[in-house]
């Protein structure tokens, strides 16, 4: 069965300083992962997907099959950034996302 | 920019009755999800639907949960005997899905809420 994983439920940093969200995930094959964004009473939204390996608002991610991690890292956050962020994965048989239970993320002024 | 719409945006019924949350996907998307949301837990995989059928559907979904798409816009997920424990938010998901599987997107979610 696929797991994620984010051990911190909560994250504050100060503006200016780097960010670092955790996720793990347990799946035998080749997952897809994400990043989902929910900012304050707004929808979840994709933020990146490990596939197109590209940098969203400054934030990137890389997938490490080794250790079966896609943590979520931004060098300098910004208070526009506060928000709640869920890692999901992809597994293509099941067509459908797994979810973390989410990393709530305050930058502090 | 096309939006996955929910209504309502919150509802609240009372134990053992039935309620339908109402879902419009984007309009050429092909694949449609249900999640819910327990307060302060994680989001969790309810049921997907693909070519007018249920695909996959959780442990959670059971014979109270049913979902349907009645006239090719609208995705609707009935609960027929509602519990406090199904007070939850629930977000309707879609996605593409040609060429493969692609971005789900989300609607805002319907809270609902059992009494």
């Amino acid at each position: 069965a696929q797991r994620v994983t984010q051990p911190e439920k909560l994250l504050s940093v100060f503006k200016g300083a780097p960010v670092e969200l955790k996720c793990n995930y347990s799946y035998s094959g080749s997952p897809e992962l994400f990043w989902y964004v929910q900012y304050s009473r707004q929808r979840l939204q994709l933020l990146l997907r490990h596939i197109s390996r590209e940098s969203i608002k400054g934030f990137t991610a890389d997938l490490n099959k080794g250790e079966t991690s896609f943590h979520l890292k931004k060098p300098f956050a910004q208070e526009e950034d506060s928000a709640m962020y869920y890692c999901a994965l992809h597994s293509g048989s099941a067509r459908q996302l797994t979810f973390g239970s989410g990393t709530q993320l305050t930058v502090l002024p | 920019e096309p939006e996955v719409t929910q209504t309502p945006s919150h509802q609240v019924t009372q134990m053992g009755q039935e309620v339908i949350l109402r879902c419009v996907p984007i309009s050429n998307h092909l694949y449609f999800y249900w999640y819910r949301q327990i307060l302060g837990q994680k989001v969790e995989f309810l049921v997907s639907f693909y070519n007018n059928e249920i695909s996959e559907k959780s442990e959670i979904f059971d014979d109270q949960f049913s979902v349907e798409r009645p006239d090719g816009s609208n995705f609707t997920l009935k609960i027929r005997s509602t519990k406090l424990e199904d007070s939850a938010m629930y977000f309707c998901a879609s996605v593409e899905g040609v060429g493969g599987w692609t971005e789900a997107f989300f609607g805002q979610g319907t809270r609902l809420t059992v009494v």
